[in-house]
C-alpha cells in the first residue's frame, strides 16, 4: 500500500540535544511537508518542498532544518535553537500543485 | 496573512442528526480548500477538496460548499453516527501547494 511513513512515533530528547524526524513517501508525490500541530493551535507549517533538491520555510521555520536529497524522503531536524520543540509533528505530501494533501500518522516528541 | 477560523470550536449531537461546520477564511484568492478528519493521536485523513472554480463537493453522506466571495465553507454530514465523531479541520491555498489550517471542531455523536 503506498503511503506516508513517520518514524519512530514517539521521541524523547533532553533539551540542547538536535533531533532527527523521518519522513518518508512511496505515493511518487513531488511536494512535501512538515507540520507543527500544539494543543489549541491547529497546525502550523515548517517547511515544505515542491521539487527535490528544493525546499521553502513556513511560518515557523525558525530552530528546525530539513534536507531534501531524494524524492522520496524528506526528514527534519529539530535544532537545540528550537525553544518550545515539544509538540506532535505531522509530515505530508501531494502529487501536483492543486491536489490533495495525504498525511502520515505523526511523531510526538518531547523534549525535556 | 491567511487566516482560518472555524466554528465552533466543539459539538455533541446524538446518532442520526445532520449537522454543519463553519469554516472561513480572511483571503478570498485561494486556489483551493480542504477538508480533513483527525482521529485523536493520528495524522489527518483528506475528506474533501474543493477547488476555486467549484461550488461544491460531494463524497457519500458529506457534502462541502465553497462561497470564495464571503470567504466562507460549509461541511456538511448527513445522518451523522458514532464512528463520525473525530476533529474536522479546514485549510486553505493561496499557492496550490502548502495550506493554511484551522484549528478544527470536535464532534462527539453520541449513541
Amino acid at each position: 500500500d503506498g503511503g506516508i511513513t513517520q518514524s519512530p512515533k514517539y521521541l524523547f530528547r533532553k533539551e540542547g540535544q538536535n533531533v532527527t524526524l523521518s519522513c518518508e513517501q512511496n505515493l511518487n508525490h513531488d511536494a512535501m511537508y512538515w507540520y507543527r500541530q500544539d494543543p489549541g493551535q491547529g497546525l502550523r507549517l515548517i517547511y515544505y518542498s515542491q521539487i527535490v533538491n528544493d525546499f521553502q520555510k513556513g511560518d515557523i521555520a525558525e530552530g528546525y532544518s530539513v534536507s531534501r536529497e531524494k524524492k522520496e524522503s524528506f526528514p527534519l531536524t529539530v535544532t537545540s535553537a528550537q525553544k518550545n520543540p515539544t509538540a506532535f509533528y505531522l509530515c505530508a505530501s501531494s502529487s501536483v500543485r492543486d491536489s490533495p494533501l495525504h498525511f502520515g500518522n505523526g511523531t510526538r516528541l518531547t523534549v525535556t | 496573512k491567511q487566516e482560518v477560523t472555524q466554528i465552533p470550536a466543539a459539538l455533541s449531537v446524538p446518532e442520526g442528526e445532520n449537522l454543519v461546520l463553519n469554516c472561513s477564511f480572511t483571503d478570498s484568492a485561494i486556489y483551493n480548500l480542504q477538508w480533513f478528519r483527525q482521529d485523536p493521536g493520528k495524522g489527518l485523513t483528506s475528506l474533501l477538496l474543493i477547488q476555486s472554480s467549484q461550488r461544491e463537493q460531494t463524497s457519500g453522506r458529506l457534502n462541502a460548499s465553497l462561497d470564495k466571495s464571503s470567504g466562507r465553507s460549509t461541511l456538511y454530514i448527513a445522518a451523522s453516527q458514532p464512528g463520525d465523531s473525530a476533529t474536522y479541520l479546514c485549510a486553505v491555498s493561496n499557492s496550490g501547494y502548502a495550506l493554511n489550517f484551522g484549528k478544527g471542531t470536535s464532534l462527539l455523536v453520541t449513541p
